[in-house]
C-alpha cells in the first residue's frame, strides 16, 4: 500500500516571500512523485514530476521539487511566490500495484497569496 | 488543440438514482483514467482504462462501473446514488497507459445528490 501526506491544509504567504509545501510519502516498492496545481473551478495541472535521475526538479513557473529518498519527502518550493499562484496544491505518488500502475494523491494544500 | 472535456458541467440527482458522465480525451490519448474528489480531499483513483480495457480499479464499490469506446472517450456509471457520492469527478487522459506519464485533467463533472 502507499500513502501520501501533505502536513499543512492551508499555507498563508506574504507576496515575494519563499515558500515550502511539504509532501511525505509511504511506499514498499518504487514510486514516481508529482506535484500537481489546482485553480479554482478548474482541474489539475501538472506543475512538475520526478520519475529518475537528477532529485532536483524545476517547473517553467519557478518552482522546484526535491525528492528525498531517506526522508521519503517531496517539498515543494518556490523562492518567490505571487498572487498568481494562489492555489491548492496536491502531491501525488505513482507505484506499481497489482500489475498496473496506480496513483495516490495526498489532501492538498492550499497556497494563499497575501498582498 | 482541446484539452479533455468533460460533460456535464453540473448534475443533480437523487438518492437511489443512476448517473453517467462522459469524457472525450486528448486527441491522440489512448487512455483515460476517472478520479472522484470529494470536497477538502484530494483525488481518489476509480479506474483507469487503455485500449477499451480495464487497467485499473481502486476502492470503489461495484455500484461504480466505466467503459471505453472505440474513440477512446469514455463514461463512468454509478448506479444507486448516496449522498457521499457527492463529489467532483475528474477525468484524465494520458498517450500511454503507464500512469507515470502525465496525465491532463479535465474541468471535472460537480456532482451533487440530494
Amino acid at each position: 500500500a502507499q500513502s501520501v501526506t501533505q502536513l499543512d491544509s492551508q499555507v498563508p504567504v506574504f507576496e515575494e516571500a519563499p515558500v515550502e509545501l511539504r509532501c511525505n510519502y509511504s511506499s514498499s516498492v518504487s514510486v514516481y512523485l508529482f506535484w500537481y496545481v489546482q485553480y479554482p473551478n478548474q482541474g489539475l495541472q501538472l506543475l512538475l514530476k520526478y520519475l529518475s535521475g537528477s532529485t532536483l526538479v524545476e517547473s517553467i513557473n519557478g518552482f522546484e521539487a526535491e525528492f528525498n529518498k531517506s526522508q521519503t519527502s517531496f517539498h515543494l518550493r518556490k523562492p518567490s511566490v505571487h498572487i498568481s499562484d494562489t492555489a491548492e496544491y496536491f502531491c501525488a505518488v505513482s507505484a506499481r500495484a497489482g500489475g498496473y500502475q496506480k496513483v495516490t494523491f495526498g489532501i492538498g494544500t492550499k497556497l494563499q497569496v497575501i498582498p | 488543440d482541446a484539452g479533455v472535456t468533460q460533460s456535464p458541467t453540473h448534475l443533480i440527482k437523487t438518492r437511489g438514482q443512476q448517473v453517467t458522465l462522459r469524457c472525450s480525451p486528448i486527441s491522440g490519448h489512448k487512455s483515460v483514467s476517472w478520479y472522484q474528489q470529494v470536497l477538502g480531499q484530494g483525488p481518489q483513483f476509480i479506474f483507469q482504462y487503455y485500449e477499451k480495457e480495464e487497467r485499473g480499479r481502486g476502492n470503489f464499490p461495484d455500484r461504480f462501473s466505466a467503459r471505453q469506446f472505440p474513440n477512446y472517450s469514455s463514461e463512468l456509471n454509478v448506479n444507486a446514488l448516496l449522498l457521499g457520492d457527492s463529489a467532483l469527478y475528474l477525468c484524465a487522459s494520458s498517450l500511454v497507459g503507464q500512469l507515470y506519464n502525465e496525465q491532463f485533467f479535465g474541468p471535472g463533472t460537480r456532482l451533487t445528490v440530494l
